[in-house]
């Protein structure tokens, strides 16, 4: 079953704007991470944040975790046509169980 | 540093088939783990392997099956091939830590059954 539900579906920016995608959980969490998966391809991990952080950043992106309503957003700034992807959280429940639990992700469009 | 490799990048098997699906991890990585990606459930784990043994498994029948050698390289297996198996297989390696290592994924086996 999925745990991470993100947050819009489908989003379309002009080059240049920020693009912000959300992310629901619904049970405790060690970590969260944020993956983005071009078309057809594997997935590439952006960022990891645990649970006892509120805020994260690399480069362009910017994570933030609220565990008390169980979500997270991911901010990409100043897109660019490259940042054209899928964008996928993911939780780790600890222990290794069920390994990470991935939302169905937000499809990201950035018009050149 | 080579980066996850799965091969085939593409097969078509026929209901009622098996297959074996090739995953080689990163050199030095010891957790293998696999994942199947459809359009309707998305992303569903599938199992783990570190170091030649079964860490985790997910909820899919026993048709799934996989193992690990002792170089770290992977295979999954799926008999008796049904068409919901239609799906992208994607592999991913980690150093292994229980908690916090990012996964590595490599391209995917695209696996379409008729």
């Amino acid at each position: 079953s999925q745990q991470g539900e993100e947050d819009p579906q489908a989003l379309s920016i002009q080059e240049g704007e920020n693009a912000t995608m959300n992310c629901s959980y619904k049970t405790s969490i060690n970590n969260l991470q944020w993956y983005r998966q071009n078309s057809g391809r594997g997935l590439v991990h952006l960022i990891l944040i645990r649970s006892n952080e509120r805020e994260k950043h690399s480069g362009r992106l910017r994570v933030t975790l609220d565990t008390s309503k169980k979500s997270s957003s991911l901010l990409i700034t100043a897109s660019r046509a490259a940042d054209t992807a899928s964008y996928f959280c993911a939780t780790d429940g600890g222990g290794g169980a069920d390994g990470l639990t991935f939302g169905k992700g937000t499809h990201l469009i950035i018009q050149p | 540093k080579a980066g996850v490799t799965q091969t085939p990048r593409y097969l078509i098997k026929t209901r009622g088939q098996q297959v074996t699906l090739s995953c080689s991890p990163i050199s030095g990585h010891r957790s293998v783990s696999w994942y199947q990606q459809t359009p309707g459930q998305g992303l569903q784990f599938l199992f783990e392997y570190f170091s030649e043994t079964q860490r985790n498994k997910g909820n899919f029948p026993g048709r799934f099956s996989g193992r690990q050698f002792s170089n770290s390289r992977s295979e999954m297996n799926v008999s008796t091939l049904e068409l919901g198996d239609s799906a992208l297989y994607l592999c991913a390696s980690s150093r292994g830590a229980r908690e916090g290592s990012p996964l590595h994924f490599g391209n995917g086996t695209r696996l379409t059954v008729t």
